[in-house]
């Protein structure tokens, strides 16, 4: 039972072009959606975040969609940049202990 | 990352073995997860510990799971009788000062059993 769905395993954008990734979910519940970064031998790094009671934050060339009537969230960077390829995880989270429930990730690749 | 060192980062044993993993933060948080990620999978949940709460152990997969925290500090997640999938990568988190869910994560411990 996947609460947090991540449909597109890859994604491969060229420089300066837009990414964007898809995250769906299904638990009702969740009052709280992240983003996380990954870089191989490395642990996932915070990139973005939103509540529930907003349909859109941004942060620099991040910008994080968040539809609740389609429980459906996605991440958008522009301008991508090579060093923004990465497996990029969406989290969401309810209430007081803050456990995450992640997706499985989607692979960007940004060709130069 | 900066704020959490696992160690080791990488360890292969054989099947039927234990194996211990720590989690050392170098300052301190009250919040400190444990998680996996196996192979094509996301990162599954495993123990939570909040100060001096009883932790919560609702993500650990078997009884040959088990984990504590000593003096609010270091952690060991312990892996009796290792089973070929419990091969992961375990990945250790304290909850961040960038808002309330930005986790600073450990760069895991890689665990083969063979």
């Amino acid at each position: 039972d996947q609460q947090v769905k991540q449909n597109s395993p890859s994604l491969s954008v060229q420089e300066g072009r837009i990414s964007i990734l898809n995250c769906d979910y299904t638990n009702s519940m969740f009052d709280y959606f992240l983003w996380y970064k990954k870089y191989p031998a490395e642990g996932p790094t915070f990139l973005i975040s939103i509540s529930s009671i907003k349909d859109k934050n941004e942060d620099g060339r991040f910008t994080v969609f968040l539809n609740k009537s389609a429980k459906h969230l996605s991440l958008h960077i522009v301008p991508s940049q090579p060093g923004d390829s990465a497996v990029y995880f969406c989290a969401a989270s309810w209430g007081s202990n803050y456990k995450l429930t992640f997706g499985k990730g989607t692979l960007l690749t940004v060709n130069p | 990352g900066a704020g959490v060192s696992q160690s080791p980062s990488n360890k292969v044993t054989e099947k039927g073995k234990d194996v211990e993993l720590r989690c050392d933060p170098i300052s301190g948080h009250t919040a400190l997860y444990w998680y996996r990620q196996s192979l094509g999978q996301g990162l599954e949940f495993l123990i939570y510990f909040q100060g001096n709460s009883a932790p919560d152990k609702s993500g650990l997969p078997s009884d040959r799971f088990s984990a504590e925290r000593t003096g609010g500090s270091v952690s060991t997640l312990t892996i009796q009788r290792t089973q070929q999938e419990d091969s992961a990568v375990y990945l250790c988190a304290l909850k961040g000062d960038r808002g309330a869910y930005g986790y600073t994560f450990g760069s895991g411990t890689r665990l083969t059993v063979v």
